[in-house]
């Protein structure tokens, strides 16, 4: 089975600094990747998501992700944050494209101004 | 842009009372998901339904959870009796037909057991 592991519950970085989020996977084959972002008191919004093809994915809001299959990771960046983004991060994994989605325990972000 | 709706944003109840949240998804989305999220976790899949049909509820607890989605429309998820374990988010999400990994999430139900 799939798995998901985020290991940074929280993360600070102060506005306009570049941001990276941890993701890392358990799955025997190549996954289907999501990050989901979770404002607080919202539910959720896709950023992003990886099948096949480039490993360099973009999103939306500016953020990107990379898919390292020697590292079992799938991390999200962004090259300069702002207070907007102060929120939930979740990364997930489905085995396919209408598979169940396991997601992680997320990693709150906090922007310092 | 089309939204899910959820109702009430906010419930409040005593253990052992029932409870029932709403789910309208997007007009067109064929599969409704009701999803979980205790405080500090990711959601997790309670009950999938494609049109009016059951395809995953593997992770319900059906000795006091139902969900149904009679006209294959809107949908309910009910806890009878509810317990202080329950207090959580419950999250529905729609997505379009074969599309499953485009889900778009409700702003969902804060739960609070008493």
């Amino acid at each position: 089975a799939q798995s998901v592991t985020q290991p940074d519950i929280h993360i600070t970085v102060s506005e306009g600094a570049s941001l990276e989020l941890r993701c890392n996977y358990s799955y025997g084959a190549t996954p289907y990747l999501f990050w989901y972002v979770q404002s607080p008191g919202q539910g959720l919004q896709l950023l992003l998501k990886y099948f096949s093809g480039d490993t360099l994915v973009q999103g939306i809001k500016g953020f990107e992700a990379e898919f390292k299959r020697s590292q079992s990771s799938f991390n999200l960046r962004k090259p300069s944050v702002h207070w907007s983004d102060a929120a939930e991060y979740f990364c997930a994994v489905a085995a396919g494209r209408d598979d169940k989605i396991i997601f992680g325990k997320g990693t709150r972000l906090h922007i310092l101004p | 842009e089309a939204e899910v709706a959820q109702s009430p944003r906010y419930k409040i109840t005593e253990k052992s009372q029932a409870v029932a949240f709403w789910c309208d998804p997007i007009s067109g989305h064929a599969t409704l998901y009701w999803y979980r999220q205790i405080l500090g976790q990711g959601p997790e899949l309670l009950v999938q339904f494609q049109d009016e049909s059951v395809v995953d509820d593997s992770q319900l607890p059906k000795d006091r959870f139902s969900a149904e989605r009679l006209k294959g429309v809107d949908s309910t998820l009910k806890i009878q009796p509810a317990e202080l374990g329950d207090s959580a988010m419950y999250l529905c999400a729609s997505s379009p037909p074969s599309k499953g990994y485009e889900q778009y999430f409700g702003p969902g139900t804060r739960l609070t057991v008493t």
